[in-house]
């Protein structure tokens, strides 16, 4: 079980939005950037969104990043069917065993 | 054009090693962290770590799943960075992924496509 909490499944229909939740903690997402990753079927993760909601070139606006305490949120507006993959936060854990975390993935369906 | 190129994947058994490197193309390899990052037949990622650029001391950090068994290198005269995993367990069957940045700090900006590694008797 990861540190970060993520839904494992979301759905809405094409042209909707949908929200990803990322929760964790204060000795995470509370005092640490995060990044999200997009995994097609089959395919290496790409980055998404860094250091909360920041866009790396090439990333449509209809991704974006937020935080707010110890929670990270990923929007997605209109929907695509290309759409559909896992989606991962991913942040710094700063507990005792000091390491890097990825939370447990999220399942979009684009109905 | 960013690459990053994994190889040494393959079937090993276990308590055995395997070296895994990562060639990199398109940037100034030396003046970036790199990272490995690991994902089990249908599970999530998993964070191995990472090895920082020269300029930031070429320090690691490691999962405490992988502490004192797997090693980050880099050899910035080849834009390569290793991972050698010594002592492997079956749970240690994945696809290793190498990629640029730092997970916490910038993100992973590029991605390889991943080496598998099997860990079986």
């Amino acid at each position: 079980q990861s540190v970060l909490t993520q839904p494992p499944s979301v759905s809405a229909a094409p042209g909707q939005k949908v929200t990803i939740s990322c929760s964790g903690s204060s000795s995470n997402i509370g005092n640490n950037y995060v990044s999200w990753y997009q995994q097609l079927p089959g395919t290496a993760p790409k980055l998404l969104i860094y250091d909360n909601n920041k866009r790396p070139s090439g990333i449509p606006d209809r991704f974006s990043g937020s935080k707010s305490g110890t929670s990270a949120t990923l929007g997605i507006t209109g929907l695509q069917t290309g759409d559909e993959a896992d989606y991962y936060c991913g942040t710094w854990d700063s507990s005792l065993s000091a390491h890097a975390v990825f939370g447990g993935g999220t399942q979009l369906t684009v109905l | 054009e960013v690459q990053l190129v994994e190889s040494g994947g393959g079937l090993v058994q276990p308590g055995r090693s395997l070296r895994l490197s990562c060639t990199a193309s398109g940037f100034t390899f030396g003046d970036y962290a790199m990272s490995w990052v690991r994902q089990a037949p249908g599970k999530g990622l998993e964070w191995v770590g990472f090895i920082r650029s020269k300029a930031y001391g070429g320090t690691t950090e490691y999962a405490a799943s992988v502490k004192g068994r797997f090693t980050i290198s880099r050899d910035d005269s080849k834009s390569i960075a290793y991972l050698q995993m010594n002592s492997l367990k079956t749970e240690d069957t994945a696809v290793y992924y190498c990629t640029r940045g730092i997970l916490w700090f910038g993100g992973l900006d590029y991605w390889g496509q991943g080496t598998l590694v099997t860990v079986s008797s």
